[in-house]
């Protein structure tokens, strides 16, 4: 069975520093991962994904993430974040791309100081 | 992209009572799902809308507590039933089979 862990429940940090999300996963085949974004009372928003080829992807917002499958991980990355960054983030792996059931982390709450 | 408008946002719920809660998608989708995002938690996914047939439900999640019905390619609704204050959560509709997920704002049920 697949799962992801996101060992950050809680992350604070400095409006323009750099952020970096940490998310690893568990799967038998090829992982499809995605990262999702949710604003206080809101739905869920997609910010990347990933399916094969580059292991770098480019998300919306500035953001990128990196598969390294060595270290089973698919970090979600900012190089300078905004106030209006401040959400939840949700790392998720699924099995194919045409079925896109999901299993989603736990969830890291990223709070911004000015 | 698919726009997903789910009703209600939000209820407030007697115990014992049932709650239908709808989803449409503004596009045909082949996929149809129903998580449920308990106070502080993730998303746990409760089953798979099935076009026209029964839906697929995850472990833990039985039909009778929470039935599904999904009579064409755009709409689904999830009723939750016979509430208890431990079903007071967000459940979200997604829709997806084109390599996204995409998601409702979500159902904010309080049941008292």
């Amino acid at each position: 069975a697949q799962s992801v862990t996101q060992p950050d429940i809680h992350i604070t940090v400095s409006e323009g520093a750099s952020l970096e999300l940490r998310c690893n996963y568990s799967y038998g085949a090829t992982p499809y991962l995605f990262w999702y974004v949710q604003s206080p009372g809101q739905g869920l928003q997609l910010l990347l994904k990933y399916f094969s080829g580059d292991t770098l992807v480019q998300g919306i917002k500035g953001f990128e993430a990196e598969f390294k499958r060595s270290q089973s991980s698919f970090n979600l990355r900012k190089p300078s974040v905004h106030w209006s960054d401040a959400a939840e983030y949700f790392c998720a792996v699924g099995a194919s791309a045409g079925n896109e059931k999901l299993t989603f982390g736990t969830g890291t709450r990223l709070t911004i100081i000015p | 992209s698919a726009v997903i408008s789910q009703k209600p946002s939000r209820d407030i719920c007697q115990r014992g009572t049932s709650l239908t809660i709808q989803c449409q998608v503004d596009s045909q989708v082949t996929m149809m799902f129903w998580y449920r995002q308990q106070p502080g938690q993730s998303l746990t996914l409760i089953a798979t809308a099935n076009q026209g047939s029964e839906a697929t439900y995850e472990s833990g999640f039985v039909i009778d507590k929470f039935p599904i019905s999904r009579p064409n390619l755009t709409f689904s609704t999830l009723t939750v039933s016979n509430m208890s204050p431990e079903d007071s959560s967000i459940y979200l509709c997604s829709a997806g089979g084109t390599g996204e997920l995409f998601f409702g704002e979500g159902s904010r049920l309080t049941v008292l």
